[in-house]
C-alpha cells in the first residue's frame, strides 16, 4: 500500500468536472510544491500531466489543473471527455520513503 | 523527436539476472537525470532508481537496493539497469524516463514504451 493515497476509482459524465486527490504527509506532498501527475491509458506508457503541483507541460490541455492544500495534492479535470478515461497517478519525493507513486485512480467517463 | 526505447526484457528463471537498456534520441541525453520505473501486471507504478546526468549520484528504492544497478553511458546515449537475484515479484513492465528538473521535483516528461520482464521457472 502506497504512502500516497488516491481513490481507487472516480467517474463523471462528459462535460462535467472532477477532482482526483493524492493524500500524503508533511514529509512528501505537504512539504513542497513538487508533486506531479501522470495519465496512463491501457497498454500505454504513462504521460506527464502536471509537475510542480500546478505546472502543465506544453501540449497538455488547460482542462487539466493541479492544486495542493496541506498534505493533499489534487488533479482537476474540467470538461470531461471520453479520451480522459485512463488511470491517473500522483508522484512525489518523500523524506521518509524515497520517491513514491500513489496507488493510482481509474477514471471512468460515464 | 525525443524518444526513449527500452530493450533487454524477457523470460528469466528465479535467481537469474537480466540487463535492461534504454536508448535515447532527439535530446541531449547527458544533460538529464534519468530513472527506471516498473509496473507489475495489473498493478500501479513503482519508482525504482534515479541516476544523475553525470552518473555520480544514484538513488534506489528499498525493494531493489543491493540487487539492481543503474548506470549510463553518455557517449552512447544509453541507460542501463542490471538486475540480479530476480524473483517472481520482479515480473513487470520496466520503463525508463527522463527527468528534466532533478529528482527532488520528480517530473518525468519523456517515457519509453517499456520492456517486459517475466521471472518464472
Amino acid at each position: 500500500q502506497s504512502a500516497l493515497t488516491q481513490p481507487r476509482s472516480v467517474s463523471g459524465s462528459p462535460g462535467h468536472s472532477l477532482t482526483i486527490s493524492c493524500t500524503g504527509a508533511s514529509s512528501d506532498v505537504g512539504g513542497d510544491n513538487y508533486a506531479s501527475w501522470y495519465q496512463q491509458h491501457p497498454g500505454k506508457a504513462p504521460k506527464l500531466l502536471m509537475y510542480d503541483v500546478y505546472q502543465r507541460p506544453s501540449g497538455v490541455p488547460d482542462r487539466f489543473s493541479g492544486s495542493r492544500s496541506g498534505n493533499t495534492a489534487s488533479l482537476t479535470i474540467s470538461g470531461l471527455q471520453s479520451e480522459d478515461e485512463a488511470d491517473y497517478y500522483c508522484f512525489s519525493y518523500s523524506a521518509t520513503h524515497g520517491w513514491l507513486f500513489g496507488g493510482g485512480t481509474t477514471l471512468t467517463v460515464l | 523527436q525525443m524518444q526513449l526505447v527500452e530493450s533487454g526484457g524477457g523470460l528469466v528463471k528465479p535467481g537469474g539476472s537480466l540487463r535492461l537498456s534504454c536508448a535515447a534520441s532527439g535530446f541531449s541525453f547527458s544533460d538529464y537525470y534519468m530513472s527506471w520505473i516498473r509496473q507489475a501486471p495489473g498493478k500501479g507504478l513503482e519508482w525504482l532508481s534515479y541516476i544523475s546526468s553525470s552518473g555520480s549520484t544514484i538513488y534506489y528504492a528499498d525493494s531493489v537496493q543491493g540487487r539492481f544497478t543503474i548506470s549510463r553511458d553518455n557517449a552512447k546515449n544509453s541507460l542501463h539497469l542490471q538486475m540480479n537475484s530476480l524473483t517472481a515479484e520482479d515480473t513487470a513492465i520496466y520503463y525508463c524516463a527522463r527527468d528534466p528538473w532533478g529528482p527532488w521535483r520528480g517530473g518525468m516528461d519523456v517515457w519509453g514504451q517499456g520492456t517486459t520482464v517475466t521471472v518464472s521457472s
